[in-house]
């Protein structure tokens, strides 16, 4: 079972609309990830937080917008999104300052933009 | 600049058979060194992690890695594969988490088990 839970499992919208992804984990972890990923592509970073602070943007379109309200959640804010947006987004987490990196991932949201 | 090279993008092995999923890496200084595992449509689960002491190291699954400093290589091997182990592999470097790191991904390799 994963501890990074991601919603909605799916999502499709069009190019006008706007809709959120959430992630929650209650490992303690203080960074959380977004991750885009494409079809038979590695994980590509989007954003980290760490200790509830933007630490790293990926040089993201703006039509990308995380969100941080605490240490335990993190949104990502889609508005005028294109059809190339489609993809699995992954949330992850780990522990943060001090330690190895390892990632814990979420099962990902797939996003498809019509 | 950190980097991981997979060699391999796709594998075809039958099952029962032995399996090796080759990594290289570049990274300057003693790196942190994973292996992922991704089931279609699934997130990435982490099999097994080096970051210091016995080069040989266990994972989950029956997987075990073995890092060779000499030859910047973390290569993945499993004796006995079985079809659920078919999956797409990532080796992955990491730094050391100073304030939030960034892992570096191989491009990955995709396991196909043959009955």
């Amino acid at each position: 079972d994963t501890e990074v839970t991601q919603t909605p499992k799916h999502l499709v919208m069009g190019m006008t609309n706007k809709k959120s992804l959430k992630c929650e984990q209650h490992m303690g972890h203080r960074a959380m990830y977004w991750y885009k990923q494409k079809a038979k592509k590695p994980p590509e970073l989007m954003f980290v937080y760490s200790y509830e602070k933007l630490s790293i943007n990926e040089s993201v379109p703006s039509r990308f917008s995380p969100e941080c309200p605490n240490s335990s959640l993190l949104n990502l804010h889609l508005h005028a999104l294109q059809p190339e947006d489609s993809a699995l987004y992954l949330c992850a987490s780990s522990q943060g300052q001090g330690t190895t990196g390892e990632l814990f991932f979420g099962e990902g949201s797939r996003l498809t933009v019509l | 600049a950190q980097s991981v090279t997979q060699p391999d993008i796709h594998i075809t092995v039958s099952e029962g058979a032995s399996l090796e999923l080759r990594c290289n890496y570049s990274y300057g200084a003693t790196p942190y060194l994973f292996w992922y595992v991704q089931s279609p449509g699934q997130g990435l689960q982490l099999l097994l992690k080096y970051f210091s002491g016995d080069t040989l190291v266990q994972g989950i699954k029956g997987f075990e890695a073995e890092f060779k400093r000499s030859q910047s290589s973390f290569n993945l091997r499993k004796p006995s594969v079985h079809w659920s182990d078919a999956a797409e592999y990532f080796c992955a470097v990491g730094a050391l988490n100073t304030n939030a790191g960034k892992s570096t991904f191989g491009d990955g390799t995709t396991l196909t088990v043959k009955p």
